[in-house]
């Protein structure tokens, strides 16, 4: 069964700092990897989606890495603002449901 | 519509109650999940349809919870004789038009789901 495991559970950063979120996953045979933002009382909005044979991808101050033989992903996010602070879930799938990690939970302070 | 639509937003039912939570996707969306999450959880998975077909129901956690989508488009997910551990946020998900994997998920706000 695959689990889904993301590292640290919260993090508080000053603005302006460079932050890593580590997702990691059991199972390898995955078609892709999606990260995600859940602002409190809100649902979840996809941020990146890296399939399973691409290594990275890319969208604004976000950068998603893919290690699928070692079972990671990270999430950088560069030169964070207040309005980053939320929830960053890390999910794994492709035609199976996808199976979420429990999430990390950022504040940037301004 | 622009987006994954869900109805109630907020529902408290007293013990033993029927609850019914609907989903209105994205137009045109064939595949549509919903999901149960607790209070700092992940979502967990409970069961997916394509178009009207449900084809993975092995997330529902007990027979009370029955979920269906008549027409393939509008979902609802009914829950009978509430108890307090279903208390939680259910949010439903759908994607695309075809049935590709490598295609986003788009999310709905959630039905907040609290048990008396």
């Amino acid at each position: 069964k695959q689990e889904v495991t993301q590292i640290p559970a919260a993090l508080s950063v000053p603005e302006g700092e460079n932050l890593v979120l580590n997702c990691s996953f059991t199972d390898s045979a995955i078609y892709n990897l999606q990260w995600f933002r859940q602002d409190p009382g809100k649902g979840l909005t996809s941020l990146l989606l890296i399939q399973s044979s691409q290594r990275e991808q890319t969208s604004g101050r976000l950068n998603a890495s893919l290690d699928k033989s070692s079972g990671r992903s990270t999430l950088y996010i560069a030169a964070s603002q207040p309005g980053d602070s939320a929830t960053y879930l890390c999910a794994v799938g492709g035609n199976t449901p996808l199976v979420f990690g429990k999430g990390t939970r950022l504040s940037v302070i301004a | 519509g622009a987006g994954v639509s869900q109805s109630p937003r907020y529902k408290v039912a007293k013990r033993g109650q029927d609850v019914a939570l609907r989903c209105d996707p994205i137009s045109g969306h064939v595949s549509l999940f919903w999901y149960q999450q607790a209070l700092g959880q992940g979502p967990e998975f409970l069961t997916y349809f394509q178009n009207e077909a449900q084809l993975d129901k092995s997330g529902l956690p007990s027979d009370r919870f029955f979920a269906e989508r008549p027409e393939g488009s509008v979902s609802t997910l009914k829950i009978q004789r509430t108890q307090q551990e279903d208390s939680a946020v259910y949010l439903c998900a759908t994607r695309g038009t075809g049935v590709t994997t490598n295609e986003k998920l788009f999310f709905g706000s959630g039905t907040q789901l609290s048990v008396l």
